[in-house]
């Protein structure tokens, strides 16, 4: 059962655009979202995340924005650039939990 | 530091071999975890050790069988593994979560093809 999901598989943009990519989940357990940055044949690096008591955390290019009472979140990234082509995985846990519910992910392509 | 290391970067191996893969952090960090990921599929949680104990087994098949030495250091011992079992192997490391929420941190992985 997915409990994360990331709807749209890719995504396209262009250069010193801005990028939304999107997040639901279904547990109303989960209190802490993170998003991960994935290039090919390498390991998933942490971007941004954001706790439940929060609507909006920024750091940089990138923001992240929380819906609670909808379930959703969503990643900015402002303005696009190339070295931002990448799969961005969205995910989810509950406090105390060691677990992380990934969604599916988002292929981002910025054009030149 | 937010440095995960992973050994070896690729492993070749068949189906009647005995291989490990390592991990190593030196980021104080108590939990440590190995995922799978097949390709254009998010990670797959494996197992997790905390404090140097099996935390959680996600009902992973006893060809792999993983060892936390000490707690710095993670093995995945594999044997009589399955073609199908070829995929990216991530391990990671974070705080355990006892008192909040902390972001885990990921190796670059190992590649592993099984002939």
């Amino acid at each position: 059962d997915q409990q994360v999901k990331q709807n749209s598989p890719s995504l396209s943009v262009q250069e010193g655009r801005i990028s939304i990519l999107n997040c639901d989940y279904t547990n109303s357990m989960f209190d802490y979202f993170l998003w991960y940055k994935k290039y090919p044949a390498e390991g998933p690096t942490f971007l941004i995340s954001i706790s439940s008591i929060k609507d909006k955390n920024e750091d940089g290019r990138f923001t992240v924005f929380l819906n609670k009472s909808a379930k959703h979140l969503s990643l900015h990234i402002v303005p696009s650039q190339p070295g931002d082509s990448a799969v961005y995985f969205c995910a989810a846990s509950a406090l105390n939990d060691y677990k992380l519910s990934f969604g599916a992910g988002t292929t981002v392509t910025v054009r030149a | 530091d937010t440095e995960v290391t992973q050994t070896p970067k690729h492993l070749v191996m068949g189906m009647t071999n005995k291989k490990s893969l390592k991990c190593e952090q030196h980021m104080g960090h108590r939990a440590m975890y190995w995922y799978k990921q097949k390709a254009k599929k998010p990670p797959e949680l494996m197992f997790v050790y905390s404090y140097e104990k099996l935390s959680i087994n996600e009902s992973v098949p006893s060809r792999f069988s993983p060892e936390c030495p000490n707690s710095s250091l993670l093995n995945l011992h594999l044997h009589a593994l399955q073609p199908e079992d070829s995929a990216l192997y991530l391990c990671a490391s974070s705080p355990p979560p006892l008192a909040g929420f902390y972001e885990q941190y990921f190796g670059p992985g190992t590649r592993l093809t099984v002939t």
